[in-house]
């Protein structure tokens, strides 16, 4: 069982470009989420979804866009990257928004210049 | 706002007792949890606490007191692979989890 896998790993993006940060878990779990995790600050969340068709916006959601059309696959997307977007992106999935144990990907190493 | 607070960083001995301490202040409460993320890992899950008192799981013990807003993480006979980042978070009203910003555990030998 894979759990929860990220792609890419790492990537190093010009200012302006699109991107689309790919997640996609095998658990079945209803609930999932983005987030960043910068130096000294805690993970922020950008945003959820607590059910395949449903979406909505966490803590810092400015700049990047989700979609979930199905229950396996929660994609994040960067419309024009800046600078300050450069961070540790990690994606999670839990079997319900009030479930008490959230499974992480192994992170993208997104660099913006 | 919300707000949880925890050390920077953090020295022990291996073969020791360390506590790594949380005070949290949030929008409503639905458990805390304590998360381990080894250097360039992803976090993974150790404890939940949703009621006072101590939850004990092995060498790690997690308690909560909802009245102080705080919580503390006990790591009993340190081991170097121990030498991580614990990261404290509670769920608020809305069942979306608030992050500290981690301690950094260091073991020394």
């Amino acid at each position: 069982i894979a759990g929860i896998t990220q792609a890419p790993t790492s990537q190093i993006l010009a200012a302006g470009r699109r991107m689309t940060l790919r997640c996609t878990q095998d658990m079945r779990h209803n609930a999932m989420y983005w987030y960043r995790q910068d130096l000294g600050l805690g993970l922020r969340l950008i945003h959820y979804s607590n059910t395949a068709g449903t979406t909505g916006k966490g803590e810092v959601p400015d700049g990047y866009s989700v979609s979930r059309a199905n229950t396996d696959d929660f994609p994040l997307t960067l419309a024009s990257a800046v600078p300050s977007q450069t961070s540790v992106y990690f994606c999670a999935s839990s079997q319900g928004a009030e479930d008490t144990e959230a499974f992480f990907g192994q992170g993208t190493r997104l660099t913006v210049v | 706002g919300q707000n949880i607070d925890q050390p920077t960083e953090m020295t022990a001995t291996e073969g020791a007792i360390v506590q790594i301490n949380c005070t949290y202040q949030t929008s409503g409460f639905n458990g805390l949890f304590w998360y381990q993320q080894h250097a360039g890992e992803a976090p993974t899950f150790l404890s939940y606490n949703v009621l006072d008192g101590l939850e004990e799981k092995g060498r790690f013990s997690s308690f909560l007191s909802r009245s102080k807003g705080y919580s503390y993480l006990l790591l009993k006979e340190l081991q170097m692979k121990d030498s991580a980042s614990y990261l404290c978070a509670v769920k608020d009203s809305n069942y979306q989890l608030i992050w500290g910003a981690g301690t950094k555990l260091i073991i020394k030998p």
